[in-house]
Order: C-alpha cells, then sequence, then structure tokens
C-alpha cells in the first residue's frame, strides 16, 4: 500500500511568513509524529498525536510551532513568522498503534526553505 | 536531554566485508532500538529493531547486538554491498514514544 505522503515536498518562503506542512499517514495508522532533521543529523522529535489527541509537543522549539490532526488522519505542521533558523527537512512518520512496540514509518520529507 | 551516541561518524569498507556501527545510551528506560537506513534524498527506512530482553537479533546481512549492562548496541552488516552505501541512523524509545536517534554514521562500501 501507499507509504507515508508529505507535501509539498519543498518549499521556499520568506521570514515572516507563515508556513504549512502536510503529512497524509499511512492508512489505518493511528499514532503520528513529526520530526526536524538538520544535514548530516538525525532527526530530531517535535511532536507527536494517537488519533486526534496530540500526547507529545515537547520537541517543539517555542510558541510559533503548532499541529493539528483534527480527524485523527492527516496532520498540519504549522510555523508562523518563519525565520531562518526554521530552514530543515520536515520529516513526519506513522506507526500503526498495534502492540507494545511502535514501528515509525518515514515519509519523503518538506525541505524548508526560509530566505 | 536523552541522548543516543553514535560512532563513527563515516565508515569505509571494501566489498565483502564487516560494517560495524556502535550506539550508546543513558536513559535505562529505553526499552526498543531502531536502526535506520537513508539514501540520499530519501526518508529513514527501518532496517532492524531489537528490545532488551534479547542479546542479538539477525536478519539476513544486518545484525543488531545488544548489551543491556553497558548500555550500548552496534549494528553489523556481514558482507557489506556497494549498494549498503547509505547513513545510518540507531535510536531509542520506550515502545510507544517518540524516537531518539544518534547522529548518523555516513558508510561507503567501496567496490
Amino acid at each position: 500500500g501507499a507509504g507515508v505522503s508529505q507535501s509539498p515536498r519543498y518549499k521556499v518562503t520568506k521570514r515572516g511568513q507563515d508556513v504549512a506542512l502536510r503529512c497524509d499517514p499511512i492508512s489505518g495508522h493511528v499514532s503520528l509524529y513529526w520530526y526536524r532533521q538538520a544535514l548530516g543529523q538525525g532527526p530530531e522529535f517535535l511532536t507527536y498525536f494517537n488519533y486526534e489527541a496530540q500526547q507529545d509537543k515537547s520537541g517543539l522549539p517555542n510558541d510559533r510551532f503548532s499541529a493539528e490532526r483534527p480527524e485523527g488522519s492527516i496532520s498540519t505542521l504549522t510555523i508562523q513568522r518563519t525565520e531562518q533558523r526554521d530552514s530543515a527537512m520536515y520529516r513526519c512518520a506513522s506507526s500503526s498503534g498495534q502492540g507494545d512496540y511502535y514501528e515509525q514509518y518515514f515519509g519523503p520529507g518538506t525541505r524548508l526553505t526560509v530566505t | 536531554q536523552q541522548q543516543v551516541k553514535q560512532s563513527p561518524q563515516s565508515l569505509i569498507v571494501q566489498k565483502g566485508g564487516i560494517s560495524i556501527i556502535n550506539c550508546a545510551y543513558e536513559n535505562t528506560a529505553f526499552d526498543y532500538f531502531p536502526w535506520y537506513q537513508q539514501f540520499p534524498g530519501k526518508g529513514p527506512a527501518l532496517l532492524i529493531a531489537i528490545r532488551p530482553d534479547v542479546s542479538e537479533k539477525k536478519e539476513g546481512r544486518f545484525t543488531i547486538s545488544f548489551n543491556k549492562s553497558a548500555k550500548q548496541f552496534s549494528l553489523h552488516i556481514m558482507d557489506s554491498q556497494p549498494g549498503d552505501s547509505a547513513t545510518y541512523f540507531c535510536a531509542a524509545t520506550t515502545g510507544r514514544r517518540a524516537l531518539t536517534f544518534g547522529s548518523g554514521t555516513r558508510l561507503q562500501v567501496q567496490p
């Protein structure tokens, strides 16, 4: 079946603009995670959801970052008043929620560039 | 900050050789340790994972060795092939939570 999809794949925006990044998880996956990955580094956790409930948002850098998953499927990560330091690859992952250990499957990412 | 420390940063291995990547963790609550493989321009792909109740897990040419007392685990790639050239990330978590990743190892397998 289809994997995790993310859109847009590339986003260039000017400093101060708001951006919305979208994640469409694997069908039926109840858990959804957002990570940010700097070049040459491992992904860093931002936030995650079980169904529509945001379980942990401790990784969000500041209050310009927010995420939602209103119907328990597609999720949107929104960055307000973007800054150059927000430039990174933003990755989404989903897991089935079955069993004790949740295997996470990653999407291709959205490359955000703030100019 | 919960950390997972990964080494080496880069690794060059001849075709047919063994690639070994090491990780160490601090949080004893971690109970799930996956390895991800990432090719340029792609997202991380789950390769193999282990739980702390076993000391070794093998899948094909890939083996995870786990040392709970030392809080270390490693990935061994046997008979390394040029197609294995990628960046490898170790990670750890408590079951259902977000993953904490290592910094990555860029593996190059020379023909």
